[in-house]
């Protein structure tokens, strides 16, 4: 069956980098998204992979690898703003979107 | 560039009562429509999805249906709303399947 795991809640420190992991077991892939969701509003999007290998956009950088069924969210220089659920999201083969259920990054000063 | 806008952004309505949320897309055509249903601290629930004028795609079975009288409007309705209808509502857009969706600001919808 269809299933995305990603932690439920990571606690980080402003200033230092964290990195948010995403597994994946779905009926073929066709690409994944990572989202951003601040309490209370709509998700974001931030990043897409479709091939493996490291995307990286300003402080944000999103990897993938196909064949572990894996991604990762990489978030450097972390700010206090950057406190939010992020949402990994695979496109199956069928091009059927699977949402994680988020994993939710508290920031301390 | 493209916007998506949804309305209202709040609202509290009785148990029993219809519901009506709407969805309107601009700067694109034929765009992929999508409503879902978040519960608090909870995933993106896929109620409905369209991919083009009068197409409706059900994911969950339940007391709500959807519309795409227009191109670019999405209509999310209720005949009787349940307790269970509260959530935060999201509609969203996408160019196509493989393409990343953009979300309108949602509708937190109260049921008392």
């Amino acid at each position: 069956g269809q299933n995305i795991d990603q932690p439920t809640e990571m606690t980080a420190t402003e200033g230092a980098i964290v990195q948010i992991n995403c597994t994946y077991q779905t009926s073929g892939f066709n690409g994944l998204f990572w989202y951003q969701q601040h309490a209370g509003e709509a998700p974001t999007f931030l990043s897409y992979n479709v091939l493996d290998g490291l995307e990286e956009k300003g402080r944000f950088s999103s990897f993938l690898s196909r064949s572990k069924g894996y991604s990762y969210l990489l978030l450097k220089e972390l700010q206090m703003k950057d406190s939010a659920s992020y949402l990994c999201a695979v496109i199956e083969g069928n091009y059927q979107l699977i949402w994680g259920a988020g994993t939710k990054l508290i920031i301390k000063p | 560039s493209q916007t998506i806008h949804q309305w209202p952004a709040t609202l509290v309505q009785p148990v029993g009562s219809p519901l009506s949320l709407e969805c309107t897309v601009e700067g694109t055509s034929n765009p992929n429509l999508y409503w879902y249903r978040q519960a608090a601290g909870r995933g993106l629930q896929l109620l409905f999805y369209s991919v083009g004028i009068g197409q409706i795609s059900s994911e969950v079975p339940q007391n709500l249906s959807a519309s795409r009288p227009q191109d670019r409007q999405f209509i999310l309705s209720s005949k009787k709303l349940l307790l269970s209808d509260s959530g935060f509502y999201l509609c969203a857009w996408a160019g196509t399947e493989s393409q990343p969706q953009h979300f309108g600001d949602g509708t937190r919808l109260s049921i008392l």
